[in-house]
């Protein structure tokens, strides 16, 4: 089955800075790899999602995110971050041939001002 | 405004009390889940409608019940919880099952007395 590692639990940036998120994932055959933002309070809203094609993916909120088969990875970024994007963050990957898609533990975000 | 709709946004119960959790999308999906999600945890999967039938339960107990009547609606049915039941329950809808993103619905906060 497939799983996600997100290295970082909380991480901290000022308002204005560049934010990268780092996701890992582990599955045998091509991934479906998706985003999603949690506010307090909220359910999950889907950022954006890799299926095939260009690696670099362009989502909602002037958010991007990066497969990287090599590594294994499909990081989240930004450059500049406002303050309402303070919140949870879930990587997520599913799979063609089972019906559920496993989440990371998740990264808080914290934005100074 | 999300396109997932649960009822009701909280709940407070007791331990010998009878109740449903509601959840409507509107979107044409033929598939729906629930979720249950623990404070600063991701969301973990509970059980799986496709097509309106139930193709994963995830060893879950027996006081939790789903029932999908038809393709846009999706009960939970709680009898007689725990404590340790107290949490966010989520319900998300996609296309189909596999690989497609789901949609979120803001969630049930449940509190068990």
């Amino acid at each position: 089955a497939q799983s996600v590692t997100q290295p970082d639990i909380h991480i901290t940036v000022s308002e204005g800075a560049s934010l990268e998120l780092r996701c890992n994932y582990s599955y045998g055959a091509t991934p479906y790899l998706f985003w999603y933002v949690q506010s307090p309070g909220q359910g999950l809203q889907l950022l954006l999602k890799y299926f095939s094609g260009d690696t670099l993916v362009q989502g909602i909120k002037g958010f991007e995110a990066e497969f990287k088969r090599s590594q294994s990875s499909f990081n989240l970024r930004k450059p500049s971050v406002h303050w309402s994007d303070a919140a949870e963050y879930f990587c997520a990957v599913g799979a063609d041939n089972n019906n559920d898609m496993r989440f990371g533990a998740g990264t808080r975000l914290t934005v100074k001002p | 405004d999300t396109e997932v709709t649960q009822t009701p946004k909280h709940l407070v119960m007791g331990m010998t009390n009878k109740k449903s959790l509601k959840c409507e999308q509107h979107m044409g999906h033929r598939a729906m889940y629930w979720y249950k999600q623990k404070a600063k945890k991701p969301p973990e999967l509970m059980f799986v409608y496709s097509y309106e039938k139930l193709s994963i339960n995830e060893s879950v107990p027996s006081r939790f019940s789903p029932e999908c009547p038809n393709s846009s609606l999706l009960n939970l049915h709680l009898h007689a919880l725990q404590p340790e039941d107290s949490a966010l329950y989520l319900c998300a809808s996609s296309q189909w099952t596999g690989n497609q993103p789901q949609h979120f619905g803001d969630g049930t906060r449940l509190s068990i007395l």
